[in-house]
């Protein structure tokens, strides 16, 4: 069974500063790798996507995310936040085949941005 | 992008009454949603996967006679949480997977048991 791991439950940073939330991944089969973005009371939203390809992947609001295959990571990472940036983070992943499109989510990650 | 949107947002209601939740695709046909649950401060769970004409898939320990689930069209599936007890208070999310295998997630839906 697939598990995804995000390392830290929070994360405070000052504004303009760079943050890197930490995700990694356990599979015995190929896996297609998310980060998603939760604003209070409100859905998931996609900020990127693993699925093939290229092991950088950029995502929407400057976000972006680097698949680690040999330390099964797949961090997400931002050179300089904004306040609004402040939200909880989710990383996914499923492991495709006849399991597609069920996600395991992490715990989250909580970052807060101070002015 | 592609929208799902879930009705109603926040629900109130007493214990041991029933409680219907709407997920539905409006832009695009999905054959195949997911019911997730959030506990505060917690991650998503994954509820059960819902097939269009077919019966839902429920994960290990999720109580089927008391979380239904209907997908009775490619744009709609219910989630009715039956005989509604406090500790069913919880944020709802629904799913629809895409054309493209990719997921669009609802809004979520409060509910509030009593």
């Amino acid at each position: 069974a697939q598990s995804v791991t995000q390392l830290d439950s929070q994360v405070p940073v000052f504004e303009e500063a760079p943050v890197e939330l930490r995700c990694n991944y356990s599979s015995s089969v190929s896996v297609y790798l998310f980060w998603y973005v939760q604003y209070p009371n409100q859905g998931l939203q996609l900020l990127l996507k693993y699925l093939s390809g290229s092991t950088l992947v950029k995502g929407i609001n400057g976000f972006e995310a680097e698949f680690n295959k040999s330390q099964t990571s797949f961090h997400l990472r931002k050179p300089s936040v904004h306040i609004s940036d402040t939200a909880e983070y989710f990383c996914a992943g499923n492991a495709g085949g006849t399991s597609y499109g069920k996600l395991t989510f992490g715990q989250g990650t909580i970052l807060t941005v101070h002015p | 992008g592609a929208v799902v949107s879930q009705h109603p947002s926040r629900v109130i209601c007493k214990s041991g009454t029933s409680v219907k939740i709407e997920c539905r695709s409006l832009d695009f046909q999905a054959t195949t949603m997911f019911w997730y649950r959030q506990f505060p401060k917690k991650s998503l769970m994954l509820m059960a996967t819902s097939n269009e004409g077919s019966k839902a898939t429920y994960e290990q320990g999720v109580e089927k006679d008391k979380f239904l689930i209907n997908h009775a069209s490619l744009t709609l599936s219910t989630l009715t949480v039956t005989s509604a007890h406090p500790e069913d208070s919880s944020f709802y999310i629904c799913s629809a997977r895409a054309p493209s295998n990719e997921q669009f997630f609802g809004p979520g839906t409060r509910l509030t048991v009593l």
